[in-house]
Order: structure tokens, then C-alpha cells, then sequence
């Protein structure tokens, strides 16, 4: 069964710093990938996704991700956070041949301002 | 608002009873999709529907089923209620029967006491 791992519980960071969240997946066939966001009380919304093409992906709110096939990697990044960017994040798998996806367990930013 | 609506908000019940959570769609979105959101599990995928038609199902509990109507709004149905089902229960939906891009709704907060 494919598995998705999120290298950090949780992260604290001054604002204006960078941050780089960690997500790797275990299938080896291909893969959509996503990250979703959770701000507190709300709901989760999508922030990027990659089907194909150009492995350097750009979200909202400034972030991006990049894909790395060969590490297995789908690393969430952004070069300054801002308070407001203090939230849970999730990253999401779904290959091309099952109907589900299946989300990391998180990573929780907290932005300090 | 990403145009999925859940009800009710917050629902608190005993052990052993049996709750009814709703979902309506976004507008268009023919697939609905419900998942559990619980501090110890994480994000798990439970059902999807598509169309009226059962598509996928996860990680779901024979205590627990679904169905969605002809007008797409979903019902997910949980009986014999247990305390360790106390969780934000999320649906979402998307336009076709694949999850490429799913839209979260608010989530029901449910206890079990």
C-alpha cells in the first residue's frame, strides 16, 4: 500500500525566514502529487498539485514545490513565511491507477512574528 | 469558501447512538468523497461516491455507510457509536469520478461522550 511521509511534526520559524517541508511517498509507478493547507478552525485548500511537465511547481500564497522523481520526493518550499502562513500542511499522493489519495500526517507551522 | 457545505457544525452524542452528517456539493461536482480527521490516525480517506454509484471506499468501518442522492448531496451514517470515532469528519468533492483536484468543505466535529 502506498505510504506518505512528512519529515517534520512540527516547525517553528521566525517571520521572513524560509522554510522547506519535507514529503516523500513509497509508490514507484506514477503519481499526482499535492499539498494541502489547514489553517486553523478552517478547512483544507489546495496550495499546489503536479500531474506533469515542469517538476518546479508554483502554488498560492507563494509557495512552490519540486518534484524529484528519483528521490521520491514532493518538498514543500516558500523564501520568507509570514505569520499568516501558520497552519497545518499535508502533503497528498494519488497514483494513476487507484481512486484514492493518501495524505501524509502533517507537518503544523507555527510562524512566530 | 470553496463551496461544499457540511451540516451540522458540531454534533455531540453517546456511545452506542447513531449520527447522520451531510454534504452538499460544490456545483457541478459530481463526486463527493468523506474522510476522518482524527489526532491519532490523521487524514483518512473513508468512501467516495460518484454519480450515485459507490467508486472507492478506504479505510471504512462496517459501522459506518454512505450513500448520495440523486440530487449529489451525500449522507454519511454512523452507528453504534464508539468513543474512539470522536474526530472532524471532512467531505469533499470534485468534478469527475478521479480525485485530481477535490474540494474540502468546514468539516463536522463529532463527540462521542
Amino acid at each position: 500500500a502506498q505510504s506518505v511521509s512528512q519529515h517534520n511534526h512540527h516547525v517553528i520559524l521566525s517571520e521572513a525566514a524560509s522554510l522547506e517541508l519535507g514529503c516523500n511517498y513509497s509508490y514507484g509507478g506514477t503519481v499526482n502529487l499535492f499539498w494541502y493547507v489547514q489553517y486553523p478552525g478552517q478547512h483544507l485548500q489546495l496550495l499546489l498539485k503536479y500531474f506533469s511537465g515542469d517538476p518546479l511547481v508554483k502554488g498560492i500564497k507563494g509557495f512552490e514545490a519540486e518534484f524529484i522523481k528519483s528521490k521520491f520526493s514532493f518538498n514543500l518550499r516558500k523564501p520568507s513565511v509570514q505569520w499568516s502562513d501558520t497552519a497545518e500542511y499535508f502533503c497528498a499522493v494519488k497514483d494513476n491507477y487507484g481512486q484514492n489519495f493518501v495524505f501524509g500526517p502533517g507537518t503544523r507551522l507555527s510562524v512566530l512574528p | 469558501d470553496s463551496g461544499v457545505t457540511q451540516t451540522p457544525k458540531h454534533l455531540i452524542t453517546a456511545t452506542g447512538q447513531r449520527v447522520t452528517l451531510r454534504c452538499s456539493p460544490r456545483s457541478g461536482d459530481l463526486s463527493v468523497y468523506w474522510y476522518q480527521q482524527s489526532l491519532d490516525q490523521g487524514l483518512q480517506f473513508l468512501i467516495q461516491y460518484y454519480n450515485g454509484e459507490e467508486r472507492a471506499k478506504g479505510n471504512i468501518l462496517e459501522r459506518f455507510s454512505a450513500q448520495q442522492f440523486p440530487d449529489l448531496h451525500s449522507e454519511l451514517n454512523l452507528s453504534s457509536l464508539e468513543l474512539g470515532d470522536s474526530a472532524l469528519y471532512f467531505c469533499a468533492s470534485s468534478v469527475g469520478g478521479l480525485p485530481y483536484e477535490q474540494y474540502f468543505g468546514p468539516g463536522t466535529r463529532l463527540t462521542v461522550t
